[in-house]
């Protein structure tokens, strides 16, 4: 059974790096794309980046000057890092599996992480 | 970015109706559209990829459909468990989300 769980702190302060684990159990990190996505309170869905077991990543143009995914394959975890954060950072985060690897729909989900910006 | 709409943005319906649901994008993206349904607290549930194919364990009632701008998801006979909201999503290029069409009780 493929599970997918988000972890890290719920407050980050402005300006600060938010931090976020997928931790997946029930499947390999190796042979799927594993992405990102994001909805601030009251808003729509927002995909945020991709990458690959090999580390090769795809990100929203609108965040990537402050977007690092990385994936640790030894721990079958991926991870976010958001720099430079604002309230519009305000969300909840999901991490997702690709249902395949050419196509970009997303079959498993976590929970959500909520994260809330502010001081 | 490609922007995504769907119409209606909601609607009411009795079980075993037919229901379909329409997205359209803002330019062509092939068959690169994918179909969620959502309900309250959870994630996104995948039930269509590729504009018609229908993700593993989702029931036959739902179907896709459309290619280039204009996508429509049916339900053949609403069940209990289908109200909820729909979302359309596009991967032709960065990949956006429809606002949502949420179906609930006549």
């Amino acid at each position: 059974q493929v599970q997918l769980q988000e972890s890290g702190p719920g407050l980050v302060k402005p300006s600060e790096t938010l931090s976020l684990t997928c931790s997946v159990s029930g499947v390999s990190i190796y042979s799927y794309y594993w992405s990102w996505i994001r909805q601030p309170p009251g808003k729509g869905l927002e995909w945020v980046g991709h990458i690959n077991y090999s580390g090769d990543t795809n990100y929203n143009p609108s965040l990537m000057s402050r977007v690092t995914i990385s994936v640790d394959t030894s721990k079958n975890q991926i991870s976010l890092k958001l720099s430079s954060v604002t309230a519009a950072d305000t969300a909840v985060y999901y991490c997702a599996r690709h249902v395949i690897i050419a196509v970009a729909a997303f079959d498993h989900w976590g929970q959500g992480a909520l994260v809330t910006v502010s001081s | 970015d490609i922007q995504m709409t769907q119409s209606p943005s909601s609607l009411s319906a009795s079980m075993g109706d037919r229901v379909t649901i329409t997205c359209r994008a803002s330019q062509s993206i092939s068959s690169y559209l994918n179909w969620y349904q959502r309900k309250p607290g959870k994630a996104p549930r995948l039930l269509i990829y590729d504009a018609s194919s229908l993700q593993s364990g989702v029931p036959s009632r739902f179907s896709g459909s459309g290619s280039g701008t204009d996508f429509t998801l049916t339900i053949s006979s609403l069940q209990p468990e289908d109200f909820a909201t729909y979302y359309c999503q596009q991967s032709y290029g960065t990949v956006t989300f429809g606002p949502g069409t949420k179906v609930d009780i006549k």
